[in-house]
């Protein structure tokens, strides 16, 4: 069975950095694109982040571009986010997610919390 | 960067009911399109992919369809187990965009 769980959130300080993890098993996720999805509180959906299948190009959204990195460990199935200078906006669940394929699957989440 | 306009971002339907929700996209994107429902509190999940195809496991009742720049989730006879909210999403291009949310709640 396929699964992915979410680890690393927290409260932090603005300006302060967090590395969330996403843990899969069921598939090998170097072989799909994954992305990071974060949804704050009462709002809808954004993506954050993409990692592709293969070669691993990265991509962002504008909104956390040059502060954001997201990364894999294939030697552990794991996916990585690196947030650093966090702001009060970046509050929000942060979802690990494989969204294409004729399976996608979503992990519980983590919560991610910037305040001082 | 690739904009989603989804609407309308609220209705209100009775059950049985058949509900049309639209996403446009700023640019042709391929049918790179997934339609997903979330409920308050839970993880959201995939309803459609590629436009039209129905994921497995999910009622007939919900389908797909459109091409290009616009796209469409339609719900016939809608069930009590079908308020939520609805999202498109397009994977075309990066960065992929969400659509704003439809509401989808009981009259």
């Amino acid at each position: 069975e396929v699964h992915i769980l979410e680890s690393g959130g927290g409260l932090v300080q603005p300006g302060k950095s967090l590395r969330l993890s996403c843990a899969a098993s069921g598939f090998t996720l170097k072989n799909y694109a994954m992305s990071w999805v974060r949804q704050a509180p009462g709002k809808g959906l954004e993506w954050v982040s993409g990692i592709s299948g293969g070669g691993g190009t990265t991509n962002y959204a504008e909104s956390v571009k040059g502060r954001f990195t997201i990364s894999r460990d294939t030697s552990n199935n794991t996916l990585y986010l690196q947030m650093n200078t966090l702001r009060a906006e970046d509050t929000a669940i942060y979802h690990c997610a494989k969204v294409e394929g004729y399976t996608s699957v979503w992990g519980q989440g983590t919560v991610v919390t910037v305040s001082s | 960067d690739i904009q989603m306009t989804q609407s309308p971002s609220a209705m209100s339907a009775p059950v049985g009911d058949t509900v049309t929700i639209t996403c446009r996209a700023s640019q042709d994107i391929n049918n790179y399109l997934a339609w997903f429902q979330q409920k308050p509190g839970k993880v959201p999940k995939r309803l459609i992919y590629v436009a039209s195809t129905l994921q497995s496991g999910v009622p007939s009742r919900f389908s797909g369809s459109g091409s290009g720049t616009e796209f469409t989730l339609t719900i016939s006879s809608l069930q009590p187990e079908d308020f939520a909210t609805y999202y498109c999403l397009q994977h075309d291009s990066y960065p992929w965009t969400f659509g704003q949310g439809t509401k989808v709640e009981i009259k």
